[in-house]
């Protein structure tokens, strides 16, 4: 199976700063990474396909890059909204792993 | 509006059973593969299970393979989790989520989630 990790597990951030998270893939995956947000008592919600692709209603400040095992989420200008954990997951084949998460808190 | 609406957790004794159900509304549910996804308290997101449109074909991780069973009702735009043998390492938040095909698979939309409590 495929094994994800992420890196940090945890960062402190201030409104207006880039936040960049790290997300390696066991394998190759082409461009089967997708970027997830989760905050407490709310559903998960789809910020970018593909490694790439914006989902859409998704804020222009989020931003991902990568292909094959190295990708990266980028928060340009971070918001109060923004204070979340942040999950890759891979879609490469039918066992879907999710990294272990990115906390972004201030 | 598109909605995804868990339903059927509660407590459950270890060794129990327990049947989750998501009912899904506002987009054509029986064209779409649907996951559940679960996140254990203080952990993170583990996906569990798949299945696709016409429900021939059910995936699951290691970790639940030969104790849950994945479903669907095309005709009840609903899908099911059925959980037997239950462990307290089962306790966490399930999701229904839907596949996304225009999105390389990724995962959207996600329902809020309901929870399974495995404890004596």
């Amino acid at each position: 199976d495929i094994q994800m990790t992420q890196s940090p597990s945890s960062l402190s951030a201030s409104i207006g700063d880039r936040v960049t998270i790290t997300c390696r893939a066991s394998q190759s995956i082409s461009t089967y990474l997708n970027w997830y947000q989760l905050k407490s008592g709310k559903a998960p919600k789809l910020l970018i396909y593909a490694a790439s692709s914006l989902q859409s209603g998704v804020p222009s400040r989020f931003s991902g890059s990568g292909s094959g095992t190295d990708f990266t989420l980028t928060i340009n200008s971070l918001q109060p909204e923004d204070f979340a954990t942040y999950y890759c997951q891979h879609s490469y084949t039918t066992q879907f792993t999710f990294g272990p998460g990115t906390k972004v808190d201030v | 509006e598109v909605q995804l609406v868990e339903s059927g957790g509660g407590l459950v004794q270890p060794g129990g059973s327990l049947r989750l159900s998501c009912a899904a509304s506002g987009f054509t549910f029986a064209s779409y593969g649907m996951h559940w996804v679960r996140q254990a308290p203080g952990k993170g997101l583990e996906w569990i299970s798949y299945i696709t449109t016409t429900g021939s074909n059910t995936y699951y991780a290691d970790s639940v393979k030969g104790r849950f069973t994945i479903s669907r009702d095309n005709g009840k735009n609903s899908l099911y989790l059925q959980m037997n043998s239950l462990r307290a390492e089962d306790t966490a938040v399930f999701y229904c989520a839907t596949n996304c095909a225009m999105c390389y698979g990724g995962f959207d939309p996600w329902g809020q989630g309901t929870l399974v409590t495995v404890s004596s």
